[in-house]
């Protein structure tokens, strides 16, 4: 399929790394924040939410990091497989909107 | 699979051309997004529908317009069609419509306007 992160930031890793891949939102009330991968081709695939009451959660081989002081969210993903490589987007739900506002994306990139 | 299903995958047509894009959310779920997603833009919103009503409107151009029928499955409708308007565009579906909630993404229809 055809890629949609042309002019992505990207980050490359080795195989059975960990990678973090970080986002900065834009809106200090924003109360729920969710990670999305999107292989090429393909739709964006839902892989760890968190809401503002938190900040950490963790999920199989993932955990997310929200720091609200400086508006910073992170996905941390572990023993880094080439199967993670993908883009992927954070998105956040600011108050009063009934939507999820989303990030450009970072593209992730796994070497063998 | 999201259980999302949008039809078709590809469309390819000239412009100022109408086409329309059809979405099945998940079943059970009463929210449904329509989000544009081109190379230099990202994922921009377009408009959601809640249990048939119109519920939120994003980046939606007057030449686009969308609804929800009653059983649920919903079209966005492009019109006067522009080089500019090729891009993906993914329907999304939740149970609730506060957005505060994990969305389900379809695979997406991949329009190129010539």
């Amino acid at each position: 399929g055809e890629s949609v992160g042309l002019h992505l930031p990207t980050l490359s890793v080795q195989e059975g790394d960990n990678s973090i891949i970080n986002c900065a939102y834009s809106n200090s009330a924003s109360d729920y924040f969710i990670w999305y991968k999107q292989e090429s081709g393909k739709g964006p695939q839902f892989i760890i939410d968190i809401r503002s009451n938190m900040d950490k959660r963790q999920g199989q081989r993932v955990t997310v990091l929200l720091n609200k002081t400086v508006k910073h969210l992170s996905l941390q993903i572990a023993a880094t497989q080439p199967g993670d490589s993908a883009v992927y987007f954070c998105a956040e739900n600011p108050p009063g909107y009934s939507t999820l506002t989303f990030g450009k994306g970072t593209m992730l990139l796994v070497s063998p | 699979d999201s259980g999302v299903t949008q039809t078709p995958k590809h469309l390819i047509t000239a412009t100022g051309q109408r086409v329309t894009l059809r979405c099945s959310p998940r079943s059970g779920d009463l929210s449904v997004y329509w989000y544009q997603q081109s190379l230099d833009q990202g994922l921009q919103f377009l408009i959601q529908y809640y249990n048939g009503e119109e519920r939120a409107k994003g980046n939606i151009l007057e030449r686009f317009s969308a609804q929800q029928f009653p059983d649920l499955h919903s079209e966005l409708n492009l019109s006067s069609l522009e080089l500019g308007d090729s891009a993906l565009y993914f329907c999304a579906s939740s149970v609730h419509p506060t957005g505060n909630t994990e969305a389900f993404f379809g695979q997406g229809t991949r329009l190129t306007v010539v």
